[in-house]
């Protein structure tokens, strides 16, 4: 099974509105982190916002958000007020457990586009 | 604000021939990564280095592929023998340092490989 699940290959969304991307994870470890990232077409990973599996809120960070539903096993991010320049790739990943060396787990992708 | 490193930005190759790739991750930075990207698709894990040695390695990370860590702040990935579908974006990332738990990755800006 995959670890990580983004269903969205391409989303459009009109500038100055909200747009939520899906991810959606799969794991038996109790302890993990979730995490976005964005890649421009310039190609470079950002980091932009971070979930723990304990954190009884949910992230936020500016303009992000993270939809966190433990029981769906989902974390979705939510952009809003959508600018231009958030058009560009956004990855979702996930890191399991408290070992030192665990990989982060990655998404397809989904391809954010931002319409004027 | 420290950022990860990494060059060249493009190496082209000829099949057949060894290619190294250089990163300087963070410097108070304890855990080092290497991914690739190919064609702006899946972000794949190839290996983990922590403590000097190899944390966890995927199974792309076959017996062509190596990391070293030469001194306190390079961490190299070398290709033996480079292969056409090696051709691809090759990202370093490092995070945290003690009590991290949960730190993102922090990427570098990649280096493109080019097989030929």
């Amino acid at each position: 099974a995959q670890k990580i699940t983004q269903t969205q290959p391409g989303m459009f969304v009109q500038e100055k509105e909200a747009v939520t991307l899906d991810c959606t994870y799969d794991t038996s470890d109790p302890s993990y982190g979730l995490f976005w990232y964005k890649q421009p077409s310039s190609g470079e990973m950002i980091f932009l916002i971070y979930q723990g599996s304990y954190d009884q809120q949910n992230a936020t960070e500016g303009r992000y958000s993270l939809n966190f539903q433990k029981a769906r096993k989902s974390a979705n991010l939510v952009i809003s007020a959508s600018q231009l320049g958030d058009s560009a790739m956004y990855f979702c990943a996930m890191r399991e457990g408290r070992n030192t060396g665990n990989q982060f787990y990655f998404g397809t992708g989904t391809s954010l586009t931002v319409i004027p | 604000e420290p950022e990860v490193t990494q060059t060249p930005s493009h190496q082209v190759t000829q099949m057949g021939q060894e290619v190294i790739l250089r990163c300087v991750p963070i410097s108070n930075h304890l855990y080092f990564y290497w991914y690739r990207q190919i064609l702006g698709q899946k972000v794949e894990f190839l290996v983990s280095f922590y403590n000097n040695e190899i944390s966890e390695k995927s199974e792309i990370f076959d017996d062509q592929f190596s990391v070293e860590r030469p001194d306190g702040s390079n961490f190299t990935l070398k290709i033996r023998s480079t292969k056409l579908e090696d051709s691809a974006m090759y990202f370093c990332a490092s995070r945290g340092g003690q009590g991290s738990y949960n730190s993102p990755l922090h990427f570098g800006n990649g280096t493109r490989l080019t097989v030929t």
